[in-house]
């Protein structure tokens, strides 16, 4: 059973660009999770998505950054016209069901420059 | 409102020696889940323990333990005998039980071991 897999594991963008980060849960989840980890610091929740719905997007920037779970495919991060600021780890993790523990995948590094 | 606070930014200890984590935290719920995860220099998350705010038992893993105290709301970490590969960032963390969805991570511990 493979664990939660992420891609790319490193992204590189300019300034202006658009960054799109991809997660495929654990099989049989269907909860997924994304983090943000500024350099030096824990993790920040940023959304939390089951098939084809948005749940919580409490801690999602208002503007450029969205997140999707289509009902195929893997859950998609996306940041729009990224700035220096946006350069991070940002790790998916899923769940197959509330109340469980996250199984994290290993990141993508993104770098804005 | 959720917190976790792990006062130790940086420890540094020599291979052998027992070192301990420490982890406070803040919750409203009566029912929550405590984490311990690792975050070696390769970067990936690797999880490490879930523990049941109902469950104050103390819990050994080979050369891992961890302290769980309701009243003083700390779930502390214990390395004994550390060694080298040890080295990395802990991350203890704080999720409803029954809402996990928003799981509140402290800042991290960066642990080295030295040889």
């Amino acid at each position: 059973n493979a664990g939660v897999m992420q891609n790319p594991r490193h992204l590189v963008r300019r300034r202006g660009q658009e960054a799109r980060l991809r997660c495929s849960p654990m099989k049989g989840h269907s909860h997924v999770y994304w983090y943000r980890q500024l350099p030096e610091e824990g993790l920040k929740f940023m959304v939390y998505l089951q098939k084809e719905n948005i749940i919580d997007e409490s801690g999602m920037p208002k503007e450029r950054f969205s997140a999707e779970f289509p009902k195929e495919g893997p859950s998609i991060l996306r940041i729009q016209q990224v700035v220096r600021g946006d350069s991070a780890a940002y790790f998916c993790a899923s769940s197959p069901r509330d109340g469980y523990e996250q199984y994290f995948g290993p990141g993508t590094r993104l770098t804005v420059t | 409102a959720q917190k976790v606070t792990q006062a130790q930014t940086e420890i540094s200890v020599v291979e052998k020696e027992d070192v301990t984590l420490d982890c406070v935290y803040e919750t409203r719920d009566t029912t929550y889940y405590l984490f311990w995860y690792k975050q070696p220099p390769s970067g990936e998350l690797v999880f490490l323990i879930r523990r049941n705010s109902f469950d104050e038992q103390n819990e050994i893993s080979g050369r891992y333990s961890w302290n769980f105290q309701k009243s003083t709301s700390s779930f502390n970490f214990t390395i004994t005998a550390s060694q080298v590969v040890d080295s990395a960032v802990y991350f203890c963390a704080l999720s409803g039980a029954y809402n996990n969805n928003d799981m509140r991570f402290g800042a991290g511990t960066r642990l080295t071991v030295k040889p």
